[in-house]
């Protein structure tokens, strides 16, 4: 089974400054990587995906990611974050055979502030 | 079109009881997935379910959780006699065929609290 590891727990960071959250997983033939936000009360929701192809993704609300094959990597990152980007970021991984099954990190608390 | 909805959202129960926890899908959604994400840990894969059929269980517990997705009405994922370590927040999602690719639709989760 696959295993993903973000990073850091908790990333404080002043409006309009950039961040960067991170994220390595465990090794495997093909992987599928993902990225989801959770605002609160609500539900999981996709940032973006690494599916295939060009290896930086764009996303929606400015972010984006870079898969790293060598390093095992698909950190987030975005040049610019708003005080609406305060959540919860979750790193996720499925391998190519059974890719409904996600295997997630125990994610990131972003903080945004004035 | 409503989210995925997910009752109660939080839950406490005292050791011994059962715990029912109930996921509505989206509208057109056929597929049905079960998270559970202990304290400091991610969410880990439980169980996908069809309409009337368990398709993958090979992450549920093998004693004491049961899931189904009946023809009407939502999916319920049951605890018999919980235990303090079923503690957790537990999300459902939903995709209208085999979700791969990131294609499912994530509920709010329940949090539920054994004392």
């Amino acid at each position: 089974a696959q295993s993903v590891t973000q990073l850091d727990s908790q990333v404080p960071v002043f409006e309009e400054a950039p961040v960067e959250l991170r994220c390595n997983y465990s090794s495997s033939v093909s992987v599928y990587l993902f990225w989801y936000v959770q605002y609160p009360n609500q539900g999981l929701q996709l940032l973006l995906k690494y599916l295939s192809g060009s290896t930086l993704v764009k996303g929606i609300n400015g972010f984006e990611a870079e898969f790293n094959k060598s390093q095992t990597s698909f950190h987030l990152r975005k040049p610019s974050v708003h005080i609406s980007d305060t959540a919860e970021y979750f790193c996720a991984v499925s391998d190519g055979s059974n890719d409904y099954k996600l295997s997630f990190g125990a994610g990131t608390t972003v903080t945004v502030r004035a | 079109n409503a989210g995925v909805m997910q009752n109660p959202r939080h839950l406490v129960r005292r050791r011994g009881q059962e715990a029912r926890l109930r996921c509505s899908p989206m509208k057109g959604h056929s597929h049905v997935y079960w998270y559970r994400q202990l304290p400091e840990e991610g969410l880990k894969f439980m169980v996908y379910l069809q309409k009337e059929n368990i398709i993958d269980e090979s992450g549920m517990p093998k004693e004491r959780f049961s899931a189904e997705f009946p023809k009407e009405g939502p999916s319920i994922l049951r605890i018999q006699q919980v235990v303090r370590g079923d503690s957790a927040a537990y999300f459902c999602a939903s995709s209208p065929g085999l979700a791969g690719a990131g294609e499912q639709y994530f509920g709010p989760g329940t949090r539920l609290t054994v004392t």
